[in-house]
C-alpha cells in the first residue's frame, strides 16, 4: 500500500515565524502536490512537483514556497507565517503510469495554527 | 478551464436510507478522469473511485454506485442503506489524462451526515 506521511498532525506556530511541513511518500510517485483545506472553500493545490527539483505553482502560492530534492520528499515552506494561513494542509502523491493516472493518494494533513 | 461543482453543501440522512451526491463538471478536455474521494472525520483522503471519460457504464462496488452521463456532465454518487460509518464529506474531481502529472481539481465537498 502506499504511504504518504506528513511531520506533524498538528502544529502551533506564531506569526512571522518560518514554518515547514514535511511530505515523505514510500512508493516512488513521479508526483506530488501541497493542498490547503478550508472550510467552505474545498481543497486547493499550492504547488505541485512532477519531479525532483521541479516546481508548478498552484491556485494559491502566494506566502508560500517548496522544495524537492528527493523524489520521495515534498516539503512546504511558509516564509513568514501568517494568521490567514491556519488551515488544514494536504500533501499527496501520484504515479504517472497510466494504470493508475490521476489517482491521488493523501497523507493524514497537518492542522497548522498561527497565533 | 476545469470546474466541479457539488452543490450540496450538507445532507443528513437517517441509517438505512439512499443517499445521492451530486457532481457536475466542466471541462474542454475530450478525455478526462473523473474521480470520488472519501474524507472520514479522522481527515485523510480515500481514494473510492476513477472513471475515464470514454467508459459511460455505470459502476457498483457494494453499497455504492456511480453514475456517469458525459451528456449533462455529471458522475453521481449514491450509498445504499447509508451506515453511520459513512459520515464523512465526499469530494468529487476531476482531471486531464494525456500527460499523467497534471493535478486533480476539486468540488468544495459535500458533508454526509448518517444519523442512527
Amino acid at each position: 500500500d502506499v504511504k504518504v506521511t506528513q511531520s506533524s498532525r498538528y502544529l502551533v506556530k506564531r506569526t512571522g515565524e518560518k514554518v515547514f511541513l514535511e511530505c515523505v511518500q514510500d512508493m516512488d510517485h513521479e508526483n506530488m502536490f501541497w493542498y490547503r483545506q478550508d472550510p467552505g472553500l474545498g481543497l486547493r493545490l499550492i504547488y505541485f512537483s512532477y519531479d525532483v527539483k521541479m516546481k508548478e505553482k498552484g491556485d494559491i502560492p502566494e506566502g508560500y514556497s517548496v522544495s524537492r530534492e528527493k523524489k520521495e520528499r515534498f516539503s512546504l515552506i511558509l516564509e513568514s507565517a501568517s494568521t490567514n494561513q491556519t488551515s488544514m494542509y494536504l500533501c499527496a502523491s501520484s504515479e504517472v503510469a497510466s494504470g493508475r493516472r490521476g489517482e491521488q493518494f493523501f497523507g493524514p494533513g497537518t492542522r497548522l495554527t498561527v497565533l | 478551464a476545469q470546474k466541479v461543482t457539488q452543490a450540496q453543501t450538507e445532507i443528513s440522512v437517517v441509517e438505512k436510507e439512499d443517499v445521492t451526491l451530486d457532481c457536475v463538471y466542466e471541462t474542454r478536455d475530450t478525455t478526462y478522469y473523473l474521480f470520488w474521494y472519501k474524507q472520514p472525520p479522522s481527515g485523510e483522503l480515500v481514494f473510492l473511485i476513477r472513471r475515464n471519460s470514454f467508459d459511460e457504464q455505470n459502476e457498483i462496488s457494494g453499497r455504492y454506485s456511480w453514475n456517469f452521463q458525459k451528456s449533462t456532465s455529471s458522475f453521481n454518487f449514491t450509498i445504499t442503506a447509508s451506515q453511520v460509518v459513512d459520515s464523512a464529506v465526499y469530494f468529487c474531481a476531476l482531471s486531464e489524462v494525456t500527460s499523467g502529472n497534471t493535478p486533480l481539481v476539486f468540488g468544495k465537498g459535500t458533508r454526509l451526515s448518517v444519523i442512527a
